[in-house]
């Protein structure tokens, strides 16, 4: 299989632990994206990646989550101090990217997922 | 900012019935627009996209959306639908300058044999 993928799709793990989660992109994707999605909604952004440099976080990744990308392949994100509010499904996403500035923005945002981790903290 | 409304959370319809469900986004700019499929148990895959040009899209599996600038929407239409077409669908849109896609609540759809 030549898709993202992501290990483990399935934690356990109680409240106050630390937990860290893998996506291994499409190999020539640039882009890389993490989401957080909760039952009965869609996909919430958390962070991007373009290459090792991470680009962008939202206001929804708290103190507690890190993430890194560090030879611009695979990402870990990690969570401290777990909580049961950060049960959900955890989704990564790769794209790539031109990095040919005449190229728009157009070109560059077609996102394939990887089908996620399941968190459950209790 | 960029935001997405899926009006339909839940439909359920007869195979061979037609299919419509809404999407609005909400942004200032040039937008690209997609339409990704979640069938049970699967990964989140891409239906279609509209980038520029002709604002009707035909995807994979008989789907088709209109992009209609004027209302800020980008409908899913598929003529007949069939039990294989049971999964969550989700509106998504991304606007110049910004990188990361910004997803609908999604639409359950169940087609009943």
């Amino acid at each position: 299989d030549t898709g993202v993928s992501q290990d483990p799709r399935h934690k356990i793990t109680k409240r106050g632990q630390n937990v860290t989660f893998r996506c291994d992109p499409i190999s020539e994707h640039n882009r890389l994206y993490w989401y957080r999605q909760t039952l009965g909604q869609g996909p919430e952004f958390l962070t991007y990646f373009q290459n090792e440099a991470q680009l962008e976080k939202s206001r929804l990744l708290s103190d507690r989550f890190s993430a890194e990308r560090p030879k611009g392949s695979f990402s870990t994100l990690e969570i401290q101090r777990t909580e049961q509010g950060d049960s959900a499904m955890y989704l990564c996403a790769s794209s790539l990217a031109s990095s040919d500035p005449r190229l728009t923005f157009r070109a560059n945002t077609e996102a394939f997922f990887g089908q996620g981790t399941r968190l459950t903290v209790v | 900012a960029q935001s997405v409304s899926q009006h339909n959370h839940h439909v359920i319809l007869s195979e061979a019935a037609s299919l419509e469900l809404g999407c609005n986004y909400s942004y200032g700019g040039t937008v690209n627009l997609f339409w990704y499929v979640q069938y049970p148990g699967q990964h989140l895959q891409l239906l279609l996209k509209y980038f520029s040009g002709d604002p009707l899209v035909k995807g994979i599996k008989g789907f088709e959306a209109e992009f209609i600038k004027s209302k800020f929407s980008f409908n899913l239409r598929k003529p007949s639908v069939q039990w294989s077409d049971t999964a969550e669908y989700f509106c998504a849109v991304v606007g110049t300058g910004r990188r990361a896609l910004t997803f609908g609540s999604g639409t359950r759809l169940q087609v009943q044999p």
